[in-house]
């Protein structure tokens, strides 16, 4: 599997519903980010979660982050139509070595039903 | 709240011509980044950008691509002579310190026809 791989690939759910999104990947990484792009545009970034951290929140957003088994997880809580959009993790090498880019995942497309 | 600026958001070209794609980064940023995503697929890192010169370029970068900073706001990606596998949506992001959030534009749409 390529670094950043995420599932599920589509996600169809409820409004009011909760929903989880995973990423794997396969390098050291100083943290990992999660971005949305609503169909067409830009990318937002969501949050980030350094590799010394297990667990971080923003509104209704939690992440968590296991460096042992090179994993991560969105979860969306209560969730609205307006969150309808593709969620990608990318990571970030470690702080110092060759590279500074991020590398990106194959993303989740979220269906948030009305 | 600043953010990373991106013109034009969408560019035909033909094939074999040169395109300029241009990106005004946030103003305290120091790392600059072009990324491009083919439509239904990934994005996909291109070059970054350091102290007024390229820092890592990817395969995809060849010599066709070329970046520039030419006035300490400004920041292009330039395409020799287009093919049409370089249609793609084109993202600028910056950063001020290569551990923390990049910060993208709202993207080109560059259509080789």
């Amino acid at each position: 599997s390529q670094q950043g791989e995420e599932d599920p690939q589509a996600l169809s759910i409820q409004e009011g519903e909760n929903a989880t999104m995973n990423c794997s990947y396969k390098t050291s990484i100083n943290n990992l980010q999660w971005y949305r792009q609503n169909s067409g545009r830009g990318l937002v970034h969501l949050i980030l979660i350094r590799s010394n951290e297990r667990e971080k929140h923003s509104g209704r957003l939690r992440v968590t982050l296991d460096t042992s088994k090179k994993s991560s997880s969105l979860l969306i809580t209560a969730s609205r139509a307006a969150d309808t959009a593709s969620y990608f993790c990318a990571t970030a090498p470690p702080w110092g070595g060759a590279t500074n880019k991020l590398i990106f995942g194959t993303g989740t497309l979220l269906a948030v039903q009305p | 709240e600043p953010e990373v600026t991106q013109t034009p958001s969408h560019q035909v070209t033909q094939m074999g011509q040169e395109v300029i794609l241009r990106c005004v980064p946030i103003s305290n940023h120091l790392y600059f980044y072009w990324y491009r995503q083919i439509l239904g697929q990934k994005v996909e890192f291109l070059v970054s950008f350091y102290n007024n010169e390229i820092s890592e370029k990817s395969e995809i970068f060849d010599d066709q691509f070329s970046v520039e900073r030419p006035d300490g706001s400004n920041f292009t990606l330039k395409i020799r002579s287009t093919k049409l596998e370089d249609s793609a949506m084109y993202f600028c992001a910056s950063n001020w310190d290569t551990s923390y959030e990049q910060y993208f534009g709202p993207g080109t749409r560059l259509t080789v026809t």
